[in-house]
C-alpha cells in the first residue's frame, strides 16, 4: 500500500519563497510527481523526480530523497496566480502494474 | 495537440439513469486513466487501461463500467449511481503506464440526485 502525506494548508506572501513537503511510504517506488491544481480545474504537471537530488524548472524546483521517503516542491518569487493546490503523487509498482497515487494535497494561499 | 478532451463538462442524473462519460486524446498515448475527485480531496484512481486493456481496477463498484474502444478513446458508463458518487471525474493519459507524466482533461462534474 501507499501512504503519502503533505501539509493541508500553507500561506505565503507575494515575492517570497515557499517549500511544500511530501513524505511517502510505498513498497514499489518508481518516481515522484508534483502537480498544480487551481480550484475547479484539472491538475497540471509541474515536475518529476526519479533519482535523488534537485530538479529545477524556472521558479519551481523539486527535490527527492528516496532513502528518506521525502520530497519537496520549492516555489520562488511567488505570484498571486500560484494560489492553488499542490499535489504530490507517487508512481507505485506494488501490484506489478504501475499506477500514480496522489497525496492529500496542500492548499497554498499567496497574499499581497 | 497536448489535450485530453472530456465530455460532458457537467452531468446531472437520477439514480435510475444510465449515462456515459467520454474522454479522447490524440497524443498517441497508450495508457489512459479514470480518477474520481471529491471536493477538497486529491484525485483517487479508479481504472487504468494500458494498450487498450484494463490493467488496474481499484475495487470500483460495478455501477461504474469502463470501456476503451480504441487507443484514443476512453468511456465510463454509469448506471444506478448513488448520491455519494457525485464528484469530478477526471480522465488522464500518459505515454505508457510506467513512462511520462499524466495529462489530465478538464473533468466531468457529475451530480447524482
Amino acid at each position: 500500500g501507499q501512504n503519502i502525506d503533505q501539509p493541508t494548508e500553507m500561506t505565503a506572501t507575494e515575492g517570497a519563497i515557499v517549500q511544500i513537503n511530501c513524505t511517502y511510504q510505498t513498497s514499489g517506488f518508481n518516481g515522484l510527481f508534483w502537480y498544480q491544481q487551481h480550484a475547479g480545474e484539472a491538475p497540471t504537471f509541474l515536475s518529476y523526480n526519479v533519482l535523488d537530488g534537485l530538479e529545477e524548472k524556472g521558479r519551481f524546483s523539486s527535490f527527492l530523497s528516496r532513502s528518506k521517503g521525502y520530497s519537496y516542491l520549492l516555489l520562488k518569487e511567488l505570484q498571486m496566480k500560484d494560489s492553488a493546490s499542490y499535489l504530490c503523487a507517487v508512481r507505485d509498482n506494488d501490484t506489478g502494474f504501475q499506477k500514480l497515487v496522489f497525496g492529500t494535497g496542500t492548499r497554498l494561499l499567496v497574499s499581497p | 495537440d497536448t489535450e485530453v478532451t472530456q465530455t460532458p463538462k457537467h452531468l446531472v442524473m437520477g439514480m435510475t439513469n444510465k449515462k456515459s462519460l467520454k474522454c479522447e486524446q490524440h497524443m498517441g498515448h497508450r495508457a489512459m486513466y479514470w480518477y474520481k475527485q471529491k471536493a477538497k480531496k486529491p484525485p483517487e484512481l479508479m481504472f487504468v487501461y494500458s494498450y487498450e486493456k484494463l490493467s488496474i481496477n481499484e475495487s470500483v463498484p460495478s455501477r461504474f463500467s469502463p470501456e476503451c474502444p480504441n487507443s484514443s478513446l476512453l468511456n465510463l458508463h454509469l448506471h444506478a449511481l448513488q448520491p455519494e458518487d457525485s464528484a469530478l471525474y477526471l480522465c488522464a493519459s500518459s505515454q505508457g503506464s510506467n513512462t511520462g507524466e499524466l495529462f489530465f482533461g478538464e473533468g466531468s462534474r457529475l451530480t447524482v440526485l
